[in-house]
């Protein structure tokens, strides 16, 4: 069965300053990787996706998050966060051919 | 906005009262997916349909059930409520010519928050 792992259920962090928000997951066959964000009283946001070629995404709004197959971590990473980056963010993993499943969630709380 | 649209926004209910939730797929999405997001379960999987048909289901309970119409959008009815049901329940759709196969993005509507009383 494939699971999602998201480390960190709080990071705390202040602006401008670097964050890297964890996720790991577990699966026997190849998976499709997201990161979703979720501002407050909204619905989910796509940040990135990883589907096959370049083990380091980009996404929107700076953030970007790299495969590594070895140790089956995607990890979203952003150099210089804003207050506005407050929220929640979820990674989700999807084996081909089957449905999304997603981690726990990780809020970050950007402070001024 | 993502395209998705969710209605209703907010409804309050009472236990062992039936609901139905309804969404809107964008614009030639064919494939629509529900999931329920509470402070203890976390963003659960629920079910999905393509195309008028059911793909896969997840974690959905035998008192909910869900239906996609001719025109696309989907209805997921809730019955036999319960306090544990209170959660947001959130709709998704995925591009046409997916052809229900999973890589494709997800668009996510601003859900509907169900409260239980």
């Amino acid at each position: 069965a494939q699971s999602v792992t998201q480390l960190d259920s709080q990071v705390p962090v202040f602006e401008e300053a670097p964050v890297e928000l964890r996720c790991n997951y577990s699966s026997s066959v190849s998976v499709y990787l997201f990161w979703y964000v979720q501002y407050p009283n909204q619905g989910l946001q796509l940040l990135l996706k990883y589907l096959s070629g370049s083990t380091l995404v980009k996404g929107i709004n700076g953030f970007e998050a790299e495969f590594n197959k070895s140790q089956t971590s995607f990890h979203l990473r952003k150099p210089s966060v804003h207050i506005s980056d407050t929220a929640e963010y979820f990674c989700a993993v999807t084996p081909w051919g089957s449905t999304f499943i997603f981690g726990s969630g990780t809020r970050l709380s950007v402070k001024p | 906005d993502s395209g998705v649209t969710q209605t209703p926004k907010h409804l309050i209910t009472a236990t062992g009262q039936r609901v139905t939730l309804r969404c809107s797929p964008r614009s030639g999405d064919l494939s629509v997916y529900w999931y329920q997001q509470s402070l203890d379960q976390g963003l659960q999987f629920l079910i999905q349909y393509y195309n008028g048909e059911e793909r896969a289901k997840g974690n959905i309970l035998e008192r909910f059930s869900a239906q996609q119409f001719p025109d696309l959008h989907s209805e997921l009815n809730l019955s036999s409520l319960e306090l544990g049901d209170s959660a947001l329940y959130f709709c998704a759709s995925s591009p046409k010519g997916s052809g229900g196969s999973i890589g494709n993005e997800q668009f996510f509507g601003p859900g509907t928050r169900l409260t239980v009383l």
